[in-house]
């Protein structure tokens, strides 16, 4: 079973719906997780991290986590053509090392 | 957030050479870690570059084959030593901002072992 884990699509939503990507991760001791957004060629960008369990809002962007269920996921309101990559989840220990466990990623494709 | 530059940007190597790559963070930074994404492939984490001391491998990777250093803070190099076509990937520095303890990454290099 891999740490972090999540369907690799692509995920293919139009124009202005919401695009849900999801991720679970197998580690109780992980704390932190984080979701990057990578283009094709580029290297990943931070879009959101999220600590405790509930919603976090930024923007067009809600992270959710569910500690219990082991669930995190992103939402992307309104989602633009400009908002197709690949999405990755990353889970954090707090544990000494402090290293950064991703998952295979999901590509969103959003259709004009 | 912290501003990493990484550097070659991308090389063609031969096989059974070595190429060094250098990460310089123009921030204060408490973590770096270097990663490896094959194509088509999420990121697989190498090694933790712990300041002048030696390297903390994840399962896969050993110190002879990728000898990292971090002389101070803000600069670490990855070294791909005796390489094969298999090593063609691209390499990823990364480091964790001190003020908000988030990850960056640099812009990679993209290495290609004919």
């Amino acid at each position: 079973q891999k740490e972090v884990e999540q369907n690799s699509g692509p995920l293919s939503v139009p124009e202005g719906a919401i695009a849900s990507l999801n991720c679970t991760y197998s580690d109780r001791g992980s704390q932190s997780f984080f979701w990057y957004r990578q283009y094709s060629g580029k290297s990943p960008e931070l879009i959101m991290s999220i600590y405790s369990n509930g919603d976090k809002e930024d923007g067009r962007f809600t992270a959710q986590l569910n500690k219990a269920s082991q669930y995190v996921s992103l939402l992307i309101r309104d989602s633009q053509p400009s908002d197709s990559a690949t999405y990755l989840c990353a889970a954090e220990r707090k544990d000494s090392s402090y290293k950064l466990i991703f998952g295979s990623g999901t590509r969103l494709l959003v259709r004009p | 957030s912290a501003v990493i530059s990484q550097k070659p940007s991308r090389d063609i190597c031969q096989r059974g050479t070595s190429l060094t790559i250098q990460c310089q963070v123009d921030s204060q930074v408490t973590m770096m870690f270097w990663y490896r994404q094959q194509p088509g492939q999420s990121l697989t984490l190498i090694a933790t570059a712990n300041q002048g001391s030696e390297a903390t491998y994840e399962s896969g990777f050993v110190i002879d084959k990728f000898p990292i250093s971090r002389p101070n803070l803000t600069f670490s190099t990855l070294t791909v030593s005796n390489m094969s076509p298999e090593d063609s990937s691209i390499y990823l520095c990364s480091a964790k901002d001190a003020t908000n303890e988030k990850l960056f990454f640099g812009s990679g290099t993209q290495l290609s072992v004919l």
